[in-house]
Parts: C-alpha cells; structure tokens; sequence
C-alpha cells in the first residue's frame, strides 16, 4: 500500500538552530509532493510542493526541501529557525492522475526554544 | 476572500445522535475532500469528490457519508456517531483546471467530541 513516513514525531530546536525533518514514501510511479504546516490552532498551510523540474524546492518562510527519488525522499530544511516555526508539520503525497488520493505522513512535532 | 469553510468549528455530541459537518468553498473547485487527524496517524482521508455527484470512499470511510449535490457544497455525515469518532476534523478543495491539482486548500477544521 502507498504509504508516506515521517520518522521524527518530536523535535525540539534552540533558536537558529538548522532543521531537518525526514520524509519518506513508498510510491512507485511519478509523484507530487507536498510539506503542510499547521501552527497551534490553526488550519494546514501549504509550505512548499514538487511537481517535477528541479528537485530543490523552495518554499514559504526560508523553507526548502529535496527530492532524492533514488531514496523516496523529499526531506524539509530551514537553515535557521525561529520561535515562530513552531508547529507541526506534514509531509504528503499523491501519485500522479490517481485523482484527490492525498496521503499524509504522521506528522512531526516542532518547538523551537527562545 | 478564497477559503474553506466548516460549521459547526466545535461540536459536543453524545453515541448515537446524528449529525452532519458543513464544508464549503467559494474558488469552484472540482474536488473535495473530508479527512480527520488523530494524534500520530496524521490526517487521514475519509471521503472525496472529483465534482458534483461524484463521490468515492478514502482510507478511513467506516461510519461516515457524504454528498455532492452542489459544487460548492460536501457535507459530512455522521448517522450514528461513536466516541472513536471523536477527532479533528478538515475539509479541502482543490481544482484540476488551474495546472496545479493537487495543491489542497484546508477548512478551519471541526473538533469534534462524541461522549
């Protein structure tokens, strides 16, 4: 079955710290990417996507993230974090022409420390 | 203002008492859908629509229905809600006409209790 991970479900970061947080899926075909962030309270925000071209993609708010299709993965970086960026964050999938079929990971926990 | 909309935004219900979630979108998308996010499983897709009077079951379908009467409306229904019902609830719409179909825009979300 399609399945997306992501293997972090807790991060805690100092203030201008860097972050990564892993994303994995198990799509064999073309696939969309996606990252969503859903700060406390609120509704899911889209933070970036991949469609195809250039497997670096840049997102809102220094957001960035790479898709490696040799390893299923489509990991979420920011260079430098922000008390703000706290929040909890979802990587998802669909696969290509398969319709409204999104799959969303479990989601990883970030608290960014002042 | 391009949004999503949900009704009730928090609901308190007791076994058995049916209830319905309004979900509605004014950027006349084709797709909707309704999913429900539970702590570490994510969001998890219940129902769908690809457009008026077409709906079809997601992954987690079991005690919920759905219709598509107008495009702008998808309502969730709950006939005889259970406490393993109680959730997070979202709505999204999407559209396949602008190049991008993909890209789902998110309700509010609906915190649901069944006690």
């Amino acid at each position: 079955a399609q399945s997306v991970s992501q293997h972090n479900h807790h991060v805690i970061l100092s203030e201008a710290a860097s972050l990564e947080l892993g994303c994995n899926y198990s799509y064999g075909g073309t696939v969309n990417l996606f990252w969503y962030v859903q700060y406390p309270g609120q509704h899911l925000q889209l933070l970036l996507k991949y469609f195809s071209g250039d497997p670096l993609v840049k997102g809102i708010k220094g957001f960035e993230a790479e898709f490696i299709k040799s390893k299923f993965s489509f990991n979420l970086r920011k260079p430098s974090v922000q008390w703000s960026d706290t929040a909890e964050y979802f990587c998802a999938a669909t696969v290509y022409n398969a319709g409204n079929m999104l799959t969303f990971g479990g989601g990883t926990r970030l608290m960014v420390k002042p | 203002e391009a949004q999503v909309t949900q009704n009730p935004r928090y609901l308190i219900t007791v076994t058995g008492k049916k209830l319905t979630v309004t979900c509605s979108q004014n950027m006349n998308h084709e797709y909707m859908s309704w999913y429900r996010q539970d702590p570490g499983l994510g969001l998890r897709q219940i129902y769908y629509s690809m457009n008026v009077e077409v709906t079809d079951k997601g992954d987690v379908p079991e005690g919920y229905k759905v219709s598509r009467k107008e495009k702008r409306n998808f309502p969730l229904i709950l006939e005889s809600p259970s406490p393993n019902q109680t959730s997070l609830y979202f709505c999204a719409s999407s559209s396949r006409t602008s190049g991008r179909p993909y890209e789902q825009y998110f309700g509010p979300g609906t915190r649901l209790t069944v006690t």
